[in-house]
């Protein structure tokens, strides 16, 4: 079944503890983009990469670092959490671009105490 | 991305269709509009998207204006798991992101 796993789904950490989200599709696609989505902001992409080793920030990347060494995984590093962090997390993945259809994983809820 | 603008909210009967309307008059010749919907908290989930024609998939059916200023999404038969937000969005060729406006909240009613 084609899909984007993201793990943990729930987790709730204290602040400045480093901490990983991992995303995994099994499409083979090229591009992938982190979303945070809070209430009254809507979703906000965090970064995105457009194929292996090529990553950039979307519009909210501050606290947040990714990498891409493979094409089926895009982790989300937070490298020292704070609470303005606390959000819901979404992966999403495509052939290529915005323009392609996304496929979305199932959310991280994050809580940073 | 070109702007679009939707209901805030709207609803219907179970069983019944439910027509969302979005605005996109700024939508150029080569940008297709997408449509996506978010039920409560999960992640959102691709719909249908087209560029001039009306499109039809087992989820729903896109009717696009000739002018392609506006757009209808169609749900012929709307059930209590339809409830969710909709999103219309329409990407430019050179986007990296797709921009999630406020959408519609549709509610199904029993």
């Amino acid at each position: 079944e084609a899909q984007v796993t993201q793990n943990p789904r729930y987790l709730i950490t204290v602040t400045g503890k480093k901490l990983t989200v991992t995303c995994s599709q099994n499409m083979n696609h090229e591009y992938m983009s982190w979303y945070r989505q809070d209430p009254g902001l809507g979703l906000r992409q965090i970064y995105y990469s457009m194929n292996v080793e090529v990553t950039d920030k979307g519009d909210v990347p501050e606290g947040y670092k990714v990498s891409r060494k493979e094409k089926r995984n895009f982790p989300l590093i937070l490298e020292s959490p704070s609470p303005n962090q606390t959000s819901l997390y979404f992966c999403a993945s495509s052939v290529q671009g915005a323009r392609d259809t996304q496929y979305f994983g199932p959310g991280t809820r994050l809580t940073v105490l | 991305d070109a702007k679009t603008t939707q209901p805030t909210s709207m609803d219907c009967a179970e069983g019944r269709a439910a027509n969302l309307p979005c605005n996109h008059s700024t939508i150029s010749g080569n940008e297709y509009v997408y449509w996506y919907r978010q039920i409560h908290s999960q992640g959102p989930q691709y719909i249908i998207h087209g560029l001039k024609n009306n499109e039809t998939n087992e989820m729903a059916s896109l009717i696009i204006t000739e002018d392609r200023k506006s757009s209808t999404l169609i749900l012929p038969h709307a059930t209590l798991r339809d409830t969710a937000v909709y999103y219309c969005i329409v990407p430019m060729d050179s986007s990296y992101k797709l921009i999630f406006g406020s959408g519609t909240r549709l509610l199904v009613r029993p």
